[in-house]
């Protein structure tokens, strides 16, 4: 029973170029989350999506951050013209429906490391 | 919003000792309190999580503690082991429609020394 998969696990950018994240949710797991970690710090809470709807993105950038989980294929999320402040780790978690007993229990990946250098 | 406080920021005991993390929140309609450990280099893995409508959960050396009326939580690690330093982060949530949009505390560095 795999869990959560991201990749790639570590990935290096120049300034102004595009990033981009994958993850794929844990069997059975309906609802995919992307948290963004700073060096030392904990974990922020950035969007929020089931198959092919975005539930609620309040922590998400404004601007050249977007997220998708499309009805085939891994969620991504996609960083567009990055900047030195992107460089942090993005960690992606899944849960299953929560109608049902443990919906609340979320359960995350190991991880992407972005560096932009 | 949700705001998760959580102390201290690190904490040193001996092997066998026990440790204890503490958070509290301040969104009374919060109903759920994970805790996760996070090693180095790796993704947070819950440890154990409780719900509001229990006031205490154990699993073998692990055990979490819920007071509502204080908004307060904590972590209790007895017995503990050097593979137990990690950071450990609290956090809480409420169920809503559906969504369950984890606040973290901002971490407990643990260590413990043989």
């Amino acid at each position: 029973n795999a869990g959560v998969m991201q990749n790639p696990r570590h990935l290096v950018r120049r300034r102004g170029q595009e990033a981009r994240l994958r993850c794929s949710p844990m069997k059975g797991h309906s609802h995919v989350y992307w948290y963004r970690q700073l060096p030392e710090e904990g974990l922020k809470f950035m969007v929020y999506l089931q198959k092919e709807n975005i539930i609620d993105e309040s922590g998400m950038p404004k601007e050249r951050f977007s997220a998708e989980f499309p009805k085939e294929g891994p969620s991504i999320l996609r960083i567009q013209q990055v900047v030195r402040g992107d460089s942090a780790a993005y960690f992606c978690a899944s849960s299953p429906d929560t109608t049902r007993q443990g919906g609340n229990t979320i359960y995350f990946g190991e991880g992407s490391w972005l560096t932009v250098v | 919003g949700e705001n998760v406080e959580q102390h201290p920021s690190t904490l040193s005991v001996q092997e066998g000792d026990s440790a204890v993390i503490k958070c509290t929140y301040s969104d009374s309609a919060s109903n759920y309190f994970p805790w996760y450990k996070q090693e180095l280099g790796k993704g947070p893995q819950l440890i154990i999580d409780i719900r509001s409508n229990v006031g205490e959960k154990k699993d073998q050396r692990i055990a979490v503690t819920l007071n509502k009326t204080a908004k307060h939580f904590s972590l209790h690690i007895t017995e503990t082991q050097p593979e137990d330093s990690a950071v450990y982060f609290c956090a809480a949530s409420k169920k809503g429609t559906g969504f369950q949009k984890l606040v973290f505390g901002t971490g407990t560095r643990l260590l413990v020394s043989p």
